[in-house]
């Protein structure tokens, strides 16, 4: 399996700050990487694709990059809806492996 | 519009065999490329991908869990069913269903897009 792991674990931040998350692949996963935000109660939504083409309907405040085993989510300008859990995924094979999580708290 | 919704019973017995269906619209399960994904959270921890069934009939899962889950598509009714035996208590958790958006060739790498709400399923006698 394809192991993922994300850093940092927790990051605190203020509005309008900028936020960088990493995750790493433990192996080539080429650009098949995903990045997910999930709010407590509810389904994952889709923010990255394909390392770092941006889904409908997402702001543009957040970017991804990378390829081969290490990518990035940035968060432009933190907004107060940011505040959530962020999970990387791969889709390069199965099985399908996601990130440990990064929660994204208020300072 | 595409819509995910999973149904099945919120509490099972130790041993018992879950059984999960999820109901889906605005998509076509024969379209190249395309699968639906089942995804488990157990309370507090992180997304644990269990298996996908793509549009040519193709299931895969995890390795941690394939003794236990067969996942199996209706077309016809828009349906996909999860079922995983011998339930434990550590398999308390949410599952959802999820849209596997791929292009042909390369199925399911374009992420998941789609989301079922989500169902808490308990494990306890």
């Amino acid at each position: 399996d394809i192991q993922m792991t994300q850093s940092p674990s927790s990051l605190s931040a203020s509005v309008g700050d900028r936020v960088t998350i990493t995750c790493r692949a433990s192996e080539t996963i080429t650009t098949y990487l995903n990045w997910y935000q999930q709010k407590p109660g509810k389904a994952p939504d889709l923010l990255i694709y394909a390392a770092s083409s941006l889904q409908s309907g997402v702001s543009s405040r957040f970017s991804g990059s990378g390829s081969g085993t290490d990518f990035t989510l940035t968060i432009s300008s933190l907004q107060p809806e940011d505040f959530a859990t962020y999970y990387c995924q791969q889709t390069y094979t199965t099985p399908i492996t996601f990130g440990q999580g990064t929660r994204l708290d208020i300072k | 519009q595409i819509t995910l919704k999973e149904s099945g019973p919120t509490l099972v017995k130790p041993a018992q065999t879950l059984t999960l269906t999820c109901s889906f619209s605005g998509f076509s399960l024969t379209s190249m490329g395309v699968g639906v994904a089942w995804v488990r959270q157990p309370p507090g921890k992180a997304l644990e991908w269990l298996g996908v069934v793509y549009w040519d009939g193709d299931p895969r899962y995890s390795p941690s869990l394939r003794s236990r889950l067969t996942i199996t598509s209706d077309t016809s009714k828009n349906q996909v069913v999860l079922t995983v035996t011998d339930m434990a208590p550590e398999d308390t958790a949410t599952y959802f269903c999820a849209h596997n958006r791929g292009i042909p060739m390369l199925r399911g790498i374009l992420g998941f897009d789609y989301w079922g709400q989500g169902m808490l399923v308990t494990v306890s006698s």
